[in-house]
């Protein structure tokens, strides 16, 4: 699987749009982008995926530059509930492919 | 439906006892997954199941350390004569099918183990 690379952390004002970056410069043309989220004590949970083109779903929008370096997770009015370690992964499309979760980036939502 | 079940959510043993953890997956999902999570860490890949069989049991840190999955669905992992650096969350996760892409893993709280 390919690496990726997360800021350690960040803090986001509550409404405010919550922007988090990934680097996965190494990313093969078979895999998937993943977003995850770990709230305290909780096991991860899913949030979104995509392989080329944006996407958007009740929670987030992916947003997935052209060469496929690196993506975006946008939580668009965040809150504090959405205070949370955010793990960005890659995975193949065919096979075993365990997915790696690296360190996260640690998003805090502030009042 | 009901999410990923583990069990217990809590356990403190002795080092050097034997512990097991149980993972109880979403009916009808083939593929189980366990992660183990040191305090403030990462997850760790320990063990896949793909039905019954474990193609790839290459995360598990040592021979103290087995996992069976018996008629597709209850999971349980065994840590034989714990050590205090066993101490973590155990997470375990299931999918649908493994082959198919759009088949996010869903998680259960885990088991947090601590070993005195």
């Amino acid at each position: 699987d390919a690496k990726t690379t997360q800021p350690t952390s960040m803090d986001c004002a509550e409404g405010r749009a919550a922007n988090l970056p990934c680097n996965h410069s190494t990313i093969s043309g078979n895999e998937y982008v993943y977003w995850y989220r770990q709230i305290h004590s909780q096991g991860p949970q899913y949030i979104i995926h995509g392989l080329k083109n944006n996407e958007t779903n009740e929670m987030a929008s992916l947003i997935i530059t052209e060469d496929r370096k690196s993506s975006t997770l946008i939580l668009p009015h965040a809150t504090l509930r959405d205070t949370a370690v955010y793990y960005c992964i890659v995975r193949a499309l065919r096979g075993f492919n365990k997915f790696y979760f690296g360190s996260g980036t640690k998003l805090n939502v502030k009042p | 439906g009901a999410g990923v079940s583990q069990s217990p959510s809590n356990k403190v043993t002795e080092k050097g006892k034997d512990v097991e953890l149980r993972c109880d997956p979403i009916s009808g999902h083939t593929a189980l997954y366990w992660y183990r999570q040191s305090l403030g860490q990462g997850l760790e890949f320990l063990i896949y199941f793909q039905g019954n069989s474990a193609p790839d049991k290459s995360g598990l840190p040592s021979d103290r350390f087995s996992a069976e999955r018996t008629g597709g669905s209850v999971s349980t992992l065994t840590i034989q004569r714990t050590q205090q650096e066993d101490s973590a969350v155990y997470l375990c996760a299931s999918s649908p099918r493994d082959l198919i892409p759009l088949s996010p893993l869903h998680f259960g709280n885990g088991t947090r183990l601590t070993v005195t």
